[in-house]
């Protein structure tokens, strides 16, 4: 099980950013997916998840919608689009794969993080 | 949103040493609770999920216990690579939240 995340960077605040987590040694499409956060020196914050099929999208309420997740699974790719970034959204962002036990929610697997600063 | 408060913040302590976390939840969440290790610069991994099963390939000096709002972690005895930080996670809710994490400290 490997999951390896990109499109983190610098950017302006107000801007936006796309990132993906790109999946292999299993299959995407089985497994619900989350992304979760870290701020510097802070502690995990979970930030959204998707189910297998991509019907079903849950997010921290602190987001306020400015947070999109998605999936392609005939590309194995996991997404998080991330608009009207603000300073308080500098963290790394890392994909985690759920197992998919029912009635509860964990992660098994996770990347290895992309950092994302929001700066002017 | 279910709140997870997690105590101590940090603790030192010896190799060798058993020591135990604590993570108390807003309202019952039955055996949906989860433990995970965090070493500077590394991802989390997962150590014990529901409440109390060991994750492949963790050391039995790992063990989770408890059930509705009250959980611990124990490690019974320290080792040098254990020295990190812990986070426990309840996945009850699908809004998912996490303890404020223990740093644990060579004493």
């Amino acid at each position: 099980v490997e999951l390896v995340e990109s499109g983190g960077g610098v950017v302006q605040p107000g801007r936006s950013l796309r990132l993906s987590c790109e999946a292999s040694g299993f299959t995407l499409s089985h497994y619900e997916m989350h992304w979760v956060r870290q701020a510097p020196g802070k502690g995990l914050e979970w930030v959204a998840s998707i189910s297998y099929d991509g019907r079903n999208r849950d997010y921290a309420d602190s987001l306020k919608g400015r947070f999109t997740i998605s999936r392609d699974n005939s590309q194995d790719t996991l997404y998080l689009q991330l608009n009207s970034l603000r300073a308080e959204d500098t963290a790394v962002y890392y994909c985690a794969r759920d197992p998919g036990i029912v009635g509860s929610y964990y992660f098994d697997s996770w990347g290895q993080g992309t950092p994302v600063t929001v700066s002017s | 949103d279910i709140q997870m408060t997690q105590s101590p913040s940090s603790l030192s302590a010896s190799v060798g040493d058993r020591v135990t976390i604590t993570c108390r939840a807003s309202q019952n969440i039955s055996n949906h609770l989860n433990w995970y290790q965090q070493k500077p610069g590394k991802a989390p991994k997962l150590l014990i999920y529901a409440a109390s099963n060991l994750q492949s390939e963790v050391p039995s000096r790992f063990s989770g216990s408890g059930s509705g709002t009250d959980f611990t972690l124990t490690i019974s005895s320290l080792q040098p690579e254990d020295f990190a930080s812990y986070y426990c996670q309840q996945g009850d809710s699908p809004l998912i939240t996490f303890g404020q994490g223990t740093r644990l400290e060579i004493k």
